[in-house]
Order: structure tokens, then sequence, then C-alpha cells
């Protein structure tokens, strides 16, 4: 079955740049879908960062869009987030989910990863 | 940006129906989508455009949407079902994916 998986360091710096990566098997990602990055805060709800397809559309936040970069690598069938300057409100659970068409329901998704910020 | 609305917390008896809503402008001209998020696990998508069950989710969860108030129900509540709800939706045009606060479902 179709599985996603996040990866990356669990603690970042203040001002530095998280940076995480989602590698998903059981299915193609140019074989159509976005893939999208979603964040909640401890005890917080629910914020889509970005969704990009696999030709490198994307959707992104209007309140994160000067920070985030989404990108994906169809060789390794994975897509990744890097969200720089970051402060402890970024501090969160991160996931990476399968969504309809970038701006769609997310049918998919990882079990997730916390990232916090702190020095 | 669009904003939507959602009530804190819903408690319910066992075997009683759950009514979740998710307010927002005109938000029947939306397609909105339901979650379901138990502690310490991702969402769960549980009703798609409205109303639309994905497979492997019970009958018992519907879903509707008319004029300013869009509507999750579930029908005969069990202890599993405890758990929070999000509403999500695209309000069009250049805005972005929009998720609802959250609903925490007690079943007393």
């Amino acid at each position: 079955q179709v599985q996603l998986q996040e990866s990356g360091p669990g603690l970042v710096k203040p001002s530095g740049t998280l940076s995480l990566t989602c590698a998903v098997s059981g299915y193609s990602i140019t074989s159509g879908y976005y893939w999208g990055w979603i964040r909640q805060s401890p005890g917080k709800g629910l914020e889509c960062l970005a969704t990009i397809s696999h030709t490198g559309s994307t959707y992104d936040n209007p309140s994160l869009k000067s920070r985030v970069t989404i990108s994906v690598d169809t060789s390794k069938n994975q897509f990744s987030l890097e969200l720089n300057s970051v402060t402890a409100a970024d501090t969160a659970v991160y996931y990476c989910a399968r969504n309809e068409f970038g701006v769609g329901y997310f049918d998919l998704w990882g079990r997730g990863t916390l990232v916090t910020v702190s020095s | 940006s669009y904003l939507v609305t959602q009530s804190p917390s819903v408690s319910v008896a066992p075997g009683e129906t759950a009514t979740i809503t998710c307010g927002g402008n005109n938000i029947g001209s939306k397609g909105v989508h339901w979650y379901q998020q138990k502690p310490g696990q991702a969402p769960v998508l549980v009703i798609s455009y409205d109303s639309d069950r994905p497979s492997g989710i019970p009958e018992r969860f519907s879903g509707s949407n008319s004029g300013n108030t869009a509507t999750l129900t579930i029908s005969g509540v069990e202890d599993g079902d405890e758990a929070d709800y999000y509403c999500q939706l695209w309000s069009g045009g250049s805005d972005h994916v929009v998720f609802g606060g959250g609903t925490k479902l007690t079943v007393l």
C-alpha cells in the first residue's frame, strides 16, 4: 500500500533552516496527485505550508511563502520542505501528505515528525 | 483570507448522534472535507466534498453543506470516535488550503 515517511532533524536552532524529506513508497509520484506539507503546533490546529506536483507546480501558503521552499525529486520518489529563519513558533509536528490536486483533500498522510526550534 | 469557525468541543453519550459544524461565508458553495485525528496520530480523511465517504469509513459518518454551515454527523457514536475533527476547504482564487480550528468530540 502507499506509504509516506517523513525524515529530518528533530532539533533546529533559531534563525536556522528546517529541512524535511518525505519518502513515498507503493506509488510513483509521477503518476499524479500533488504532495504537501502540513504542520501542527503543540495543542493547536492544522496549517498547510505548500503542495507540489511531480512537474514542480506549487501552491504556497501566502502567510509563509517567503520562508518556504518545496521541491520534488522524482528519481528518488520523494519531496522535501525547507523553512528558513525559523523561530520557536515553528516548533510543530510536520506531516507530509498526498493531495488531490494541490488544494483539494489530503487522502494519505505520513505519521508526522516533531521538529523543535531551540538553541 | 477565508475564515472558518468550529465549536471547540462537542459531547455526546454512546449511541447518540454527534453533530459537528464548520461555519464560513457562503461555505455551501465550496467543497468541504473532514478529518478525524486521534491523540498522537495523523489525521484521517473521513468525508470529502461535503458528503463523500472514502473507502473504509463507516456509514455512521455523513456530511452535508448548505448556506453558511457545513456539518459532519456521526450516528451511533462509539467510544472509538472520540477524537478531534477538522474541516478543510479551498476558498478559491489565490487563496490556499484552509483548516478549521478543530472540534474535540468527547464520548461521555
